[in-house]
């Protein structure tokens, strides 16, 4: 079954605001990860926060993870042009010895220039 | 570091052929994934190997696919006879760790079956 689920399921703003992506999952992680992938490309590491951190910054990313709402925010600021892509959350039970890295469906996001 | 790299980029074939996809993961990661997304729907964890064998397989879809590492460096996905339903982007990823370290993506193999 699914573990994480964006949302929304896409997203479009003006060049220069902020864009906020959330994530809910189902089961105890061991951490959640962020990735983007741009139309025919392979996913690209954006973040990884470990299930004891409760946020993290790249950049102008900026992630917040809330283990007791199963829950995780990424926050993009000062959008561009060049961030219009699909953002993918993962997560990787706590059950397993290692990452099981399973993926939400994406929210697809356009900026407008 | 060259990254993950995926042969082919494409491959169109037609229903109960074979067709075989082959990764390359980053040199040194042991950690190997395969996933795919078909019909735009999410990414599905298919396998995940430590250096050569088979640490979960649990999202092989049946008996069709056959994943191999042979001595520990590059995997190859095999697929044989197809089905039209295989149709989708099949992607591999590698990771140094295995906890707690990011996937590295290759482009995919965009697989089409007739």
């Amino acid at each position: 079954s699914q573990q994480g689920e964006e949302d929304p399921q896409a997203l479009s703003i003006q060049e220069g605001e902020n864009a906020t992506m959330n994530c809910s999952y189902k089961t105890s992680i061991n951490n959640l990860q962020w990735y983007r992938q741009n139309s025919g490309r392979g996913l690209v590491h954006l973040i990884l926060i470990r299930s004891n951190e409760r946020e993290k910054h790249s950049g102008r990313l900026r992630v917040t993870l809330d283990t007791s709402k199963k829950s995780s925010s990424l926050l993009i600021t000062a959008s561009r042009a060049a961030d219009t892509a699909s953002y993918f959350c993962a997560t990787s039970p706590m059950k397993t010895s290692y990452d099981k890295v399973i993926f939400g469906p994406g929210t697809s996001l356009s900026v407008i220039p | 570091e060259a990254g993950v790299t995926q042969f082919p980029s494409h491959s169109v074939i037609e229903k109960g052929q074979t067709v075989t996809l082959r990764c390359d993961p980053i040199s040194g990661h042991d950690n190997l994934y395969w996933y795919r997304r078909v019909m735009g729907k999410e990414i599905k964890f298919l396998l995940h190997f430590v250096k050569e064998s088979k640490q979960d397989e649990s999202g092989m879809p049946n008996n069709r696919f056959l994943a191999e590492r042979t001595g520990g460096t590059y995997s190859t996905l095999k697929v044989q006879p197809a089905e039209l339903e295989d149709s989708g982007v099949y992607f591999c990823a590698s990771s140094l760790e295995v906890r707690n370290s990011p996937l590295h993506f290759g482009n995919g193999t965009r697989l089409t079956v007739t």
